[in-house]
């Protein structure tokens, strides 16, 4: 089975500070996404990247970088928190791109205040 | 543009009842379709997929769907409920203009009663 694995499960940050969310698949895909889940608004990509050092602009990446220098990691990164990017983030990876299904982590819940 | 639409943002079954949840999609061609399942405190997990073929899909813990190009809709069906089928559930559509995008729905609350 994929295993995608974000490293903090909660997370409480304070306005203006640099936030990083790591994420770890085990099974070689190529692509990586990262999503935010906000109620009524379902899931809505951010970044994705189809390779190492390869990323592509999403629906919402304002306020919003990546990082991807090994092929099973890929970093979310906050340049400067605000308390509106406080939110669910999923990442998903997939063995290539077209029509292969996502494979999600279980989500970090981040608190900016 | 692709978009998906779940008309349902909330929906309550007694446990036992058949279920359905709407999804309809905006596409020009024939596109990739999927429904994933979200439980409280997880990622989504993929039920089942539509690529092209037979426009009946069977998935995973008994759930089917129905690709109806003239409706432009992938409707997700299970005969009897079960109290762990209560989660949120997310169409999802890729299309050919990027193909390498899932586009979401907003997802639909799915609440089972005893």
């Amino acid at each position: 089975d994929v295993k995608v694995t974000q490293s903090s499960r909660y997370l409480v940050k304070r306005t203006g500070e640099k936030v990083f969310l790591e994420c770890v698949q085990d099974m070689d895909h190529e692509n990586m996404f990262w999503y935010r889940q906000d109620p009524g608004l379902g899931l809505r990509l951010i970044y994705f990247s189809y390779d190492v050092k390869m990323k592509e602009k999403g629906d919402i990446p304002e306020g919003y970088s990546v990082s991807r220098e090994k092929k099973e990691r890929f970093s979310l990164i906050l340049e400067s928190a605000s308390t509106n990017q406080t939110s669910m983030y999923l990442c998903a990876s997939r063995i290539d791109r077209g029509n292969s299904p996502l494979h999600f982590g279980n989500g970090t819940r981040l608190t900016v205040t | 543009a692709q978009s998906v639409t779940q008309p349902d943002i909330h929906i309550t079954v007694s446990e036992g009842a058949s279920l359905e949840l709407r999804c309809n999609y905006s596409y020009g061609a024939t596109p990739y379709l999927f429904w994933y399942v979200q439980s409280p405190g997880q990622g989504l997990q993929l039920l089942l997929k539509y690529f092209s073929g037979d426009t009946l899909v069977q998935g995973i813990k008994g759930f089917e769907a129905e690709f109806k190009r003239s409706q432009s809709s992938f409707n997700l069906r299970k005969p009897s409920v079960h109290w762990s089928d209560a989660a949120e559930y997310f169409c999802a559509v890729v299309g050919s203009y990027n193909t390498d995008k899932l586009i979401f729905g907003t997802g639909t609350r799915l609440q089972v009663f005893p």
